[in-house]
């Protein structure tokens, strides 16, 4: 069975301090990869996704960064957080073709800038 | 723009009925999801539509029109455990998930 791996499920950075988050799948070939950011009370604001290794889109413009360097590794980064960085960060996974399927998410990392 | 409604808090007593709306204004339809999120946890999924109509799956069931850009999630003889937050989904014409802000329901013994 497929699974997904997150970590760390907290963190407390201070501002200008860089953001390594990093995600795992395991159980499945060539998976989509997301990376989300959930503000307290908002949706989910999709960040980053990947087709493939080395494949990156990214849907907001920021002081954040993606990566993939194997094909179910994918990170987060950032080199300095602002204070607004802060919030609930999902990874998730999705089968290709995903048009009619769902996508499976990480446990999230809790990310706090103070 | 694009934009999914929903309400932002419910309140049920356990054993009963409820019913969370979303509505949707989307640059394309590609199917509508509805996940469960339970606080400082991840999403989980609970169902998908792409026709109209009604799919059950045991306590929960979700509804669609198309033609109204409307869906409803509806959990039947609730229990505790159903305190969390729906989120609903939209696929686009992209493919692209478009996230609804979710509506927390509190359940009530």
């Amino acid at each position: 069975s497929q699974t997904i791996h997150q970590w760390p499920a907290t963190l407390v950075q201070p501002v200008g301090s860089p953001l390594s988050l990093e995600c795992t799948v395991e159980g499945t070939s060539n998976p989509n990869l997301y990376w989300y950011r959930q503000a307290a009370g908002r949706g989910l604001q999709l960040l980053f996704y990947s087709v493939g290794i080395g494949q990156i889109s990214s849907e907001v413009p920021q002081n954040l960064s993606a990566s993939r360097p194997q094909d179910r590794q994918f990170i987060l980064s950032s080199k300095k957080l602002l204070l607004s960085d802060s919030g609930f960060y999902l990874c998730a996974w999705s089968v290709v073709p995903d048009r009619d399927t769902e996508a499976f998410f990480g446990q999230g990392t809790r990310l706090t800038v103070v | 723009g694009q934009n999914i409604d929903q309400p932002t808090e419910m309140t049920a007593t356990e054993g009963a009925i409820v019913q969370i709306n979303c509505t949707y204004q989307t640059s394309g339809f590609n199917g509508l999801f509805w996940y469960q999120q339970h606080a400082g946890e991840a999403p989980t999924f609970l169902s998908y539509n792409v026709l109209d109509g009604l799919e059950e799956k045991g306590r929960f069931s979700s509804f669609l029109s198309r033609s109204k850009g409307y869906s409803y999630l509806l959990l039947k003889e609730l229990q505790m455990k159903d305190s969390a937050s729906y989120l609903c989904a939209v696929r686009d014409s992209n493919y692209q998930l478009i996230w609804g802000a979710g509506t927390k329901l509190i359940i009530k013994p």
